[in-house]
């Protein structure tokens, strides 16, 4: 069984500055994906950005980098220039990757770290 | 537009009645879940379903059972056997299967079950 850990319950940052976030996992899984998933005040489930664990290139999306160490099984989250509407709960979370590829979404969720972005 | 439907937003089950949520997806996703998120804490699975005619239990389905008659409709009811069912329930879906997107899964808006 996989677990997901974030260890910061509530983080705070202001607006046009830089945070990270962190996600620890502890699999016996050699393939499979991780994301970082924000929930807003709405409780929408939003993709932020998702890395491949055979991919050695950290993912990036915009303002959102990873920072994927596989040997130490650390998946952090950059938030470059905040802006008020990060403000959200983000999730880490794993998914297998089955072999050829396929995988079908059993997501393992951390506890969620509560980010509020100051003015 | 191309999504998850989950209905109703809002539901209120007096003590021993069975309620059942809706999900439906125009995604053409293979599989579906049902994931269960109490405040404060992450989502856990309930019940994921591959296809058709098939589901399986995930970590906390007791007290929860499930359909899958057709390939867009998975709904969830909560029976008089779940001892504390209010929480938030969200639904998600993925297209299963060798897919270049990474089999990102894509979540409804959420249906809010409270016991009174």
């Amino acid at each position: 069984a996989q677990t997901v850990t974030q260890s910061q319950p509530e983080m705070s940052v202001q607006e046009a500055e830089t945070v990270t976030l962190s996600c620890t996992y502890d699999t016996s899984e050699s393939n499979y994906y991780l994301f970082w998933y924000k929930q807003p005040p709405s409780r929408q489930m939003i993709l932020v950005i998702r890395q491949e664990a055979y991919k050695q290139q950290n993912a990036t999306e915009n303002r959102f980098s990873v920072n994927f160490q596989k040997a130490a099984k650390s998946f952090s989250l950059k938030i470059s220039d905040s802006q008020l509407g990060d403000t959200a709960m983000y999730f880490c979370a794993f998914m297998k990757r089955n072999a050829g590829g396929t995988s079908y979404g059993k997501l393992t969720f951390g506890q969620g770290t509560i980010l509020t972005v100051h003015p | 537009d191309g999504g998850i439907t989950q209905s109703p937003k809002y539901l209120f089950r007096k003590e021993g009645q069975n309620v059942t949520l809706s999900c439906e997806q125009n995604l053409n996703h293979d599989a579906m879940y049902w994931y269960r998120q109490d405040p404060g804490q992450g989502l856990r699975l309930i019940y994921y379903s591959q296809i058709v005619n098939d589901f399986q239990k995930g970590d906390i389905a007791e007290g929860y059972s499930v359909s899958r008659e057709k390939k867009e409709s998975f709904p969830l009811t909560v029976t008089s056997a779940q001892k504390n069912p209010t929480a938030f329930y969200l639904c998600a879906s993925t297209a299963a299967g060798r897919q270049s997107s990474g089999n990102t899964i894509y979540f409804g808006e959420g249906s809010w079950l409270t016991v009174v």
